[in-house]
């Protein structure tokens, strides 16, 4: 089974300013998928930013930007120009890349929270 | 275009009672599941089907039951209800027909059930 470790369980951070969140992933698998995903107060599960293992180029989605490191198993989030909008809880979820098994697996999540 | 659609928003049940969350989906996805959110503990899968006619078991798959009754719809039924059972469950799917493996889940709104 993966898992998934997301060792912040807050943030906050200024409005304008930049927050980086730490997700760290356990697998033996060499070719997986992760992904970022925000669930603002609303409690809607909306999709930030997606990266394939087997890129080595980190993924960006205009203000959201990652730091794919594979051998050390870490996938961290930046959020830059923080926007009050920014303010909710970001989990990190992994996949492996195995037709039938398609089971995302997720963190235990961190509340950011944009101060104006 | 609904995307998932979840029904009830809300549910109170006291300990022993049954009832049925529904899922349905409108855009032909192939795979469905059922999680449910926690304080502290991220989502947790209880049941996914990797397509129509499947269904296997998640990470806490007790006490819970599934049904995909076609490929819109993907049923989580609670037979005897429990207080631990207190939790918001989302359904999700993903991956239409020829889509990729990294197709990113999309979330229904959520139910919050509890169990007195």
């Amino acid at each position: 089974a993966q898992t998934v470790t997301q060792s912040q369980p807050e943030m906050s951070v200024q409005e304008a300013e930049t927050v980086t969140l730490s997700c760290t992933y356990d697998t033996s698998e060499s070719n997986y998928y992760l992904f970022w995903y925000k669930q603002p107060p609303s409690r809607q599960m909306i999709l930030v930013i997606r990266q394939e293992a087997y890129k080595q180029q980190n993924a960006t989605e205009n203000r959201f930007s990652v730091n794919f490191q594979k051998a050390a198993k870490s996938f961290s989030l930046k959020i830059s120009d923080s926007q009050l909008g920014d303010t909710a809880m970001y989990f990190c979820a992994f996949m492996k890349h195995a037709v039938g098994d398609y089971k995302l697996s997720f963190g235990a999540g961190t509340t950011v929270t944009v101060r104006a | 275009n609904a995307g998932v659609t979840q029904t009830p928003k809300f549910q109170v049940l006291k300990t022993g009672q049954s009832m049925t969350l529904q899922c349905a989906q409108d855009m032909n996805h192939n795979s469905m599941y059922w999680y449910r959110q926690d304080p502290g503990m991220g989502l947790r899968l209880i049941y996914y089907s990797a397509s129509e006619g499947t269904t296997d078991k998640g990470e806490v798959p007790n006490g819970y039951n599934v049904s995909r009754l076609n490929k819109r719809e993907f049923s989580l039924r609670l037979e005897s209800a429990a207080p631990s059972q207190t939790s918001v469950y989302f359904c999700a799917s993903r991956v239409p027909t020829g889509g990729g493996d990294n197709s990113p889940l999309h979330f229904g709104n959520g139910t919050r059930l509890t169990v007195t």
